[in-house]
């Protein structure tokens, strides 16, 4: 069935980059963009940025826009989101998602990935 | 970017209650519209996608109606499984937006 598994827990210091993998499988990859989602302890969803399996294109949110970049590696079926710059209050779990390239909505997420941004 | 307001933010209820969270969005966006669940610890899990249709799957007594800008999700009949936070989404373009969420809790 389809799934997407994502890359383990990081821990990093103020300043410092982090690149979080979104594994897909048990569809045909091109068919759903992936979506990257947040959520700081006790908060909601906050959207960072989509990119398109097909051809690429991204759009990113306007608050992550000079920070994030989402790239997708179609041999391996993986997608990738890399945000740099990081701070304390970018402390979240981050979620990737499908999307169909006809959106009906975010129907399979990966698990999650904690990052800690912590001196 | 479209803002999309819930209510109410939290709500108490019982089992075999029937519990309505409203979802408006600051401009139209048709029926781009979807409603998630999520648990602690775990990620969201879509219930309804185009405002209405009920995900494969998902148990019958969620549903959801609106267009436009106003939008409800409803649960017939609340079953122990159902509290859980719910987060309404517009996908009418990008950015895609969530509402704040709206935890339902064991009265």
């Amino acid at each position: 069935q389809a799934q997407l598994v994502q890359s383990g827990a990081e821990v990093k210091r103020p300043g410092a980059s982090v690149k979080v993998s979104c594994r897909a499988s048990g569809y045909p990859f091109t068919s759903f963009g992936f979506n990257w989602v947040r959520q700081a302890p006790g908060q909601g969803l906050e959207w960072m940025g989509w990119i398109s399996t097909y051809n690429g294109n991204t759009n990113y949110a306007q608050k992550f826009q000079d920070r994030v970049t989402l790239t997708t590696d179609t041999s391996t079926t993986t997608a990738y989101m890399d945000l740099r710059s990081l701070r304390s209050d970018d402390t979240a779990v981050y979620y990737c998602a499908r999307e169909h390239v006809l959106s009906d909505g975010f129907d399979i997420w990966g698990q999650g990935t904690m990052v800690t941004v912590s001196s | 970017a479209i803002r999309m307001t819930q209510s109410p933010s939290s709500l108490s209820s019982s089992t075999g209650d029937r519990v309505t969270i409203t979802c408006r969005a600051s401009q139209g966006i048709s029926t781009y519209l979807a409603w998630y669940q999520q648990k602690p610890g775990k990620a969201p899990n879509l219930l309804i996608y185009g405002a209405s249709t009920l995900r494969s799957g998902a148990p019958s007594r969620f549903s959801g109606s609106g267009s436009g800008t106003d939008f409800t999700l409803t649960i017939n009949y609340l079953q122990s499984e159902d509290f859980a936070t719910y987060f309404c989404q517009q996908y009418f373009n990008h950015p895609r937006t969530f509402g704040q969420g709206t935890k339902v809790v064991i009265k």
